[in-house]
């Protein structure tokens, strides 16, 4: 059972692109979580989201950020006109369905995105 | 908002030392997990603490949960260089009523041979 898979592991871009980072969770998990991490720092929650529903946003700046989960396919954050702020290591972590998927999260690799 | 401190901040030890860490918050949570992440890599659980008082056990790591549910430690025998990482606490999961974790500041743990 392949674990949670996070595409690309490592992104570059230039200040005003658009950066695109993929999660497919694990095989029969049907909620998905992004968190960001700045070096040296913890975790810090962005997201939540169930196939096709955003269930919490209360971590996502307001503006140039937007994530989605789509029926079919991997869950997608997306980063508009980039800034250096932007720079850290988006995770994504996944967990069963019920109970909020439980207590447990199992985590990706991460995608370590460099904004130049 | 619901802080969670962990200290120390860095520990860097000789390989057959022990060790703890702690975490701790001014709010009671009613569960804990303990995560380990290696560079390069997503954290990692290690362990989920529920009961105020408990005490489990992996191998070489300790975790205890304080009787008030407001602090957790973790204790490592004999620490090898495998064990080097970063060491995170998080608060959150179903048990205590959000989907979402809040993660401590973490502890950066260096075991050299």
């Amino acid at each position: 059972n392949a674990g949670v898979m996070q595409n690309p592991r490592h992104l570059v871009r230039r200040r005003g692109q658009e950066a695109r980072l993929r999660c497919s969770p694990m095989k029969g998990h049907s909620h998905v979580y992004w968190y960001r991490q700045l070096p040296e720092e913890g975790l810090k929650f962005m997201v939540y989201l169930q196939k096709e529903n955003i269930i919490d946003e209360s971590g996502m700046p307001k503006e140039r950020f937007s994530a989605e989960f789509p029926k079919e396919g991997p869950s997608i954050l997306r980063i508009q006109q980039v800034v250096r702020g932007d720079s850290a290591a988006y995770f994504c972590a996944s967990s069963p369905p019920g109970l909020a998927g439980g207590n447990e999260q199992f985590f990706g690799p991460g995608t370590r995105l460099t904004v130049l | 908002t619901q802080l969670l401190e962990q200290s120390p901040q860095f520990l860097s030890i000789q390989e057959g030392e022990n060790l703890t860490v702690y975490c701790n918050s001014s709010s009671v949570f009613s569960s804990l997990q303990w995560y380990r992440q290696e560079p390069g890599e997503g954290p990692v659980l290690l362990v989920t603490v529920v009961t105020g008082g408990e005490v489990k056990k992996l191998k070489r790591l300790t975790f205890q949960f304080g009787d008030a549910r407001k602090d957790s430690s973790l204790h490592i025998t004999a620490a090898q260089p495998g064990d080097t990482g970063l060491y995170l606490c998080a608060r959150g999961g179903a048990t205590s009523g959000t989907y979402k974790y809040i993660f401590g500041t973490g502890t950066r743990l260096k075991v050299l041979a």
